[in-house]
């Protein structure tokens, strides 16, 4: 058990829906990633907050936001959805503002699909 | 970031030592070498960094050789259950975060 919480673990939802995904991070992590993992792109990085402020941003699509809230859990939200969103949505979490020195801890995903 | 090449796909059988080998030759002199293992709809779990020599841990050892140009993970005695994707990541940088690229995938057979 890695510590960190993600929900729902399954989401199925229709096209041009918003969904809002959950994160919990590790006692004490400041850091929180979200990645998304898709059979044809691999895990691609989306974005990452520190302490409440965006540190790092990767290839979020702009129908796409999160935020970090003052007790350091993170959501997700997704509109207008498209069926190529539906993918594995992980989140991590770190206790430092570096990926890279600090190992990243994830939860086991929520799993979207979009009919 | 350095750019990591590693092998597809990897197979072995139980009880054999695995070595996976990623190539970074653009490696920076504050760049940490980290690998991460994941199974199917799960989470990548890290297994270890290093930063140059050798790192050894409960699961497995990491070796750098002095240019740090690449680094082979080693898992002893593989069993069943190792069979997953090995990623291999290297950087430093604040502002950034880990860049999975496609990772090896390790079947162990019996």
């Amino acid at each position: 058990d890695s510590g960190v919480t993600q929900t729902p673990k399954h989401l199925i939802t229709a096209t041009g829906q918003r969904v809002t995904l959950r994160c919990s991070p590790r006692s004490g992590d400041l850091s929180v990633y979200w990645y998304q993992q898709s059979l044809d792109q691999g895990l691609q990085f989306l974005i990452q907050y520190y302490n409440g402020e965006e540190r790092a941003k990767g290839n979020i699509l702009e129908r796409f936001s999160a935020q970090q809230f003052p007790d350091l859990h993170s959501e997700l939200n997704l509109s207008s959805l498209e069926l190529g969103d539906s993918a594995l949505y992980f989140c991590a979490s770190s206790g430092q503002a570096s990926s890279y020195n600090s190992p990243l801890h994830f939860g086991n995903g929520t799993r979207l699909t979009v009919t | 970031l350095a750019k990591t090449t590693q092998p597809i796909s990897m197979d072995s059988y139980e009880g054999q030592e695995v070595n996976i080998t990623c190539s970074h030759n653009n490696i920076a002199t504050n760049d940490y070498i980290t690998w991460y293992q994941q199974f199917p709809s799960q989470g990548p779990r890290f297994i270890i960094q290093g930063y140059k020599t050798k790192v050894t841990n409960e699961v497995a050892s990491l070796f750098i050789p002095a240019d740090r140009k690449s680094s082979t993970l080693s898992l002893p005695r593989v069993s069943l259950s190792d069979t997953a994707v090995y990623y291999c990541l290297v950087g430093n940088q604040a502002g950034t975060a880990l860049i999975f690229g496609k990772g090896t995938t390790l079947s162990v057979s019996s």
